[in-house]
């Protein structure tokens, strides 16, 4: 069975600075790692996944993640926050094999202050 | 490409009513998923498809959740009767396949309230 603990319900950062948002993993097999992200009132769009490639991932809007197999964590990080950044972010779990089940996990808020 | 389009955005109704929220998804994708959020639950998968076939509805809370599928370029979810505690956002998301290496797309998502 597959599982993911985002570590913070909620992350305040300040224009600027550096995001760190974290997620560990449960996975029996090799699992694939995406990250979510949802604005107010709007769907779900991919970051970024790891499927096995390569352990650190690029997405969209200067993100990106690294998978540590030793330490089962694929947190999601960005140098530098945006005002349009706050927004939820999920972590989600799935399996290399077999049917693609997404297994989101809590959700983590990121709120950005000017 | 318009993406995944559901439809209707917002559904108030009444306890014991026939609610029956509808899905486009983009074309040329092969696999369809249901899923529904609530606070307390978070994301739930309710249902997936694969070339317009349920392959995995376990996640369908009960028997008054129903999800079809009749061509590839649309598919329903009915709840009947409505209970207040079906209140939620429902997602409808599909992608090229079954794979990891397939993206999934979600749609903006219908909210609905039963009262």
């Amino acid at each position: 069975a597959q599982s993911v603990t985002q570590l913070d319900s909620h992350v305040s950062v300040s224009e600027g600075t550096p995001v760190l948002l974290r997620c560990n993993y449960s996975s029996s097999y090799s699992p694939s790692l995406f990250w979510y992200v949802q604005h107010p009132n709007k769907g779900l769009q991919l970051l970024l996944k790891y499927t096995s490639a390569a352990t650190l991932v690029k997405g969209i809007n200067g993100f990106e993640a690294e998978f540590k197999k030793s330490e089962t964590s694929f947190h999601l990080t960005k140098p530098s926050a945006h005002m349009s950044d706050a927004a939820e972010y999920f972590c989600v779990v799935t399996t290399n094999t077999g049917f693609q089940k997404l297994v989101f996990g809590t959700g983590t808020r990121l709120l950005v202050s000017p | 490409d318009a993406g995944v389009i559901q439809s209707p955005r917002h559904e108030v109704t009444e306890m014991g009513q026939e609610v029956t929220l509808r899905c486009k998804p983009i074309s040329g994708h092969n696999s369809l998923f249901w899923y529904r959020q609530t606070m307390m639950r978070g994301l739930e998968l309710l249902i997936y498809f694969n070339n317009n076939v349920p392959i995995d509805d376990s996640g369908m809370p009960e028997d008054r959740f129903s999800a079809k599928m009749p061509n590839a370029s649309f598919s329903t979810l009915k709840i009947q009767p409505s209970e207040p505690r079906d209140s939620a956002v429902y997602f409808c998301a599909s992608s090229l396949g079954l794979a990891a290496t397939y993206e999934q797309y979600f749609g903006p998502g219908t909210r609905l309230t039963v009262t």
